[in-house]
């Protein structure tokens, strides 16, 4: 299997620009989460979806950021407009579904600089 | 509510010391513990679980106890190698949910 997928995997912008992450899950999974990591803030769950279904979404800092999971198969964050503040690593994982002990899987990162 | 507290890094060794990394959660219930592993420049990894009180998980040499009396859940390791250098998360799953919540994370640094 080839694992959470990722892109971009690096992608520097300027402020005001429209930022698009890109995700895959594993398939057969059902969960998706995406999450923020900061030096400051630590690791942030931003959103997670069950069956293609937002869920929790209360980690959305603000409405310049917005998700979709469109299929099972392919999820998307976008930033519009993005803020210096906006940088970080944008991480996304996949798990089977809702249980308390389920494994999830993270993708490798997108690392996001906002200029 | 739900929160981790880890203690803060680095925690630098020396190759085959003894390793201990405290976690201390609060939680509504009694949720599901995980460590995950970060290595440089990757994404994280989950290293071992535990899902009730005093069950122990285990991978990799590494321990770790689920203490409901102590709302703790200590990372352990006999003998670390340098190849253990990375930043470490303990994380607790909110109850009825698959949501995790993570702590600030410790970055271990073991030299040879």
């Amino acid at each position: 299997d080839a694992g959470v997928i990722q892109s971009p995997r690096h992608e520097v912008t300027e402020m005001g620009q429209e930022v698009t992450l890109r995700c895959k899950p594993i398939s057969g999974h059902n969960s998706l989460f995406w999450y923020r990591q900061t030096m400051m803030r630590g690791l942030e769950l931003l959103i997670y979806f069950n069956n293609n279904v937002p869920i929790d979404d209360s980690g959305m800092p603000e409405d310049r950021f917005s998700a979709k999971m469109p299929n099972a198969s392919f999820s998307t964050l976008k930033i519009q407009p993005s803020e210096p503040r906006d940088s970080a690593v944008y991480f996304c994982a996949s798990s089977t579904g809702v249980s308390t002990s389920y494994e999830q899987y993270f993708g490798p990162g997108t690392r996001l600089t906002v200029t | 509510g739900n929160s981790v507290t880890q203690m803060e890094g680095p925690v630098t060794l020396s190759e085959e010391a003894f390793l201990t990394i405290n976690c201390t959660y609060t939680a509504t219930g009694y949720p599901s513990l995980f460590w995950y592993v970060q290595y440089p420049g990757e994404g994280l990894q989950l290293l071992l679980k535990a899902t009730k009180a005093d069950d122990k998980g285990s991978n990799k040499g590494f321990e770790a106890t689920y203490r409901k009396e102590t709302t703790s859940f200590h990372l352990e390791k006999g003998s670390v190698q340098v190849s253990d250098s990375a930043v470490y998360f303990c994380a607790l799953c909110v109850v009825n949910t698959d949501k995790l919540i993570f702590g600030t994370g410790t970055r271990l640094q073991v030299f040879p």
